[in-house]
């Protein structure tokens, strides 16, 4: 089982759709982050989380550290917002085992 | 502000050969991490350093190497290449090891 597992693995919506993708992880974390990668693949960081939940434009993450979940919310999604979004957790209390361990991603399509 | 850049964006070569990959931070940022990144494997971290020190190492074998330069540029070689390193290489900066990571466009490398 890998230690990052998200869901769905693909994810088709209509433009306008409220999206929601969720990560979820089995090891003690300090922190999180979703990135999305676009085709050609340069990857840009959306957030980094270690509580709680933030908000950026129509972007939303949030984390629920008990739980060992977070979701990565869009509203009103657009054709653009069409790329693999990835989780990757940074987990380990430093030194040599500090490490950033990645989801498999979700391809969302969303179309017009 | 300049992102983090990374040369060469496309790299060809042949099986048993050796590659340098380079990768430029941010001005300002001290950490630079490398990401192997395939069709079957996703995401997978190789190494981060900092401060010219390598801090965090993932499990890839011994022909995967890097360095950091004082000014904080990075390179990462491969030796005697094998066709399963065919793969995108990217490097993220990030002011320290905790910080939000910037990632760069990656370089494809295909060995054939």
């Amino acid at each position: 089982k890998n230690e990052v597992e998200q869901s769905p693995q693909n994810l088709t919506a209509q433009e306008g759709e409220f999206i929601t993708i969720n990560c979820s992880y089995s090891v003690g974390i300090s922190a999180l982050h979703w990135l999305q990668q676009h085709p050609g693949g340069g990857i840009v960081s959306l957030f980094m989380l270690s509580s709680g939940k933030k908000k950026h434009g129509r972007l939303i993450a949030t984390i629920n550290i008990q739980e060992k979940h977070s979701s990565l919310h869009i509203t009103a999604s657009h054709p653009r917002d069409s790329a693999v979004y990835i989780c990757a957790v940074r987990s380990g209390s430093g030194g040599s085992n500090y490490k950033l361990t990645f989801g498999k991603g979700t391809l969302l399509t969303v179309n017009p | 502000k300049a992102g983090v850049t990374q040369t060469p964006r496309y790299l060809i070569k042949t099986r048993g050969q050796q590659v340098t990959l380079s990768c430029s931070p941010i001005s300002g940022h001290r950490s630079v991490s490398w990401y192997q990144q395939t069709p079957g494997q996703g995401l997978q971290f190789l190494f981060e350093y900092f401060s010219e020190t390598q801090r965090n190492k993932g499990n890839f074998p011994g022909r995967f190497s890097g360095r950091q330069f004082s000014n904080s540029r990075s390179e990462m070689n491969v030796s005697t290449l094998e066709l399963g390193d065919s793969a995108l290489y990217l490097c993220a900066s990030s002011r320290t090891i905790r910080s939000e990571a910037f990632f760069g466009q990656g370089t494809r490398l295909t060995v054939v």
